[in-house]
């Protein structure tokens, strides 16, 4: 079975600092996908990113990065140098290619930052 | 392109009534997903349909019905409205295994 852990349910911050949003996955598959979407006041489902199981190498967007460690089955998302825009509830998932369960998306619960002017 | 849209963006329901949430791509993605997101929850898989004609249940099924006769269009159905059902719904659509992306969603309550 696939599972998403998302232990943070709420940060806050204050803008310009750092902040890390952990996500711990659970799948026996060797083949599976990441993602993390953005969900800002709004409501929308915003995708800022996508990672194979095969590739470990972390990944910086701008102010995001993101670090994919399998030994530990993380795949953690820093934001540097927080915004106010930055403000909403963040989603880690998981998605697996055999059979039946055909890419469907496995969510955390999310994470809700909260950035302080 | 519009990419997913859903309509409506808001509904409210009596209990046993019934309607159809539309949702339309024109990415001519051949996978489309509805998900249902309680509050804080991450959201969870209704059903899916992988092409025109293809449907299956997802992870909480019950109380809901699609259809995919087009490769754009994936309604979803309820027929008996249950206040379990006040959620709210988006609809998400891929090429095949790829990054599925999402409608704005429709805020639904069932009174």
């Amino acid at each position: 079975a696939q599972k998403v852990t998302q232990a943070q349910t709420e940060i806050s911050v204050v803008e310009k600092e750092d902040v890390t949003l952990d996500c711990v996955y659970e799948t026996r598959d060797t083949t599976y996908y990441l993602f993390w979407y953005k969900q800002p006041p709004s409501g929308e489902l915003v995708f800022l990113i996508r990672r194979n199981s095969f590739d470990e190498q972390n990944e910086i967007s701008g102010r995001y990065s993101w670090n994919f460690q399998k030994s530990t089955s993380s795949f953690n998302f820093t934001i540097t140098a927080s915004q106010v825009v930055d403000s909403a509830v963040y989603f880690c998932a998981l998605s697996v290619s055999r059979g039946s369960t055909l890419g469907r998306l496995y969510f955390g619960r999310g994470t809700q930052l909260t950035v302080w002017p | 392109n519009a990419g997913v849209t859903q309509t409506p963006k808001f509904r409210i329901l009596k209990i046993g009534q019934s309607m159809t949430l539309q949702c339309t791509q024109d990415m001519n993605h051949n996978y489309m997903y509805w998900y249902r997101q309680d509050p804080g929850m991450g959201l969870k898989l209704i059903y899916y349909s992988v092409g025109a004609g293809i449907t299956d249940k997802g992870e909480v099924p019950n109380g809901y019905n699609v259809s995919r006769s087009t490769t754009e269009d994936f309604p979803l159905r309820l027929e008996l409205a249950a206040p379990s059902q006040t959620s709210v719904y988006f609809c998400a659509s891929s090429y095949s295994f790829n990054t599925q992306y999402f409608g704005p969603g429709t805020r639904l309550t069932v009174l």
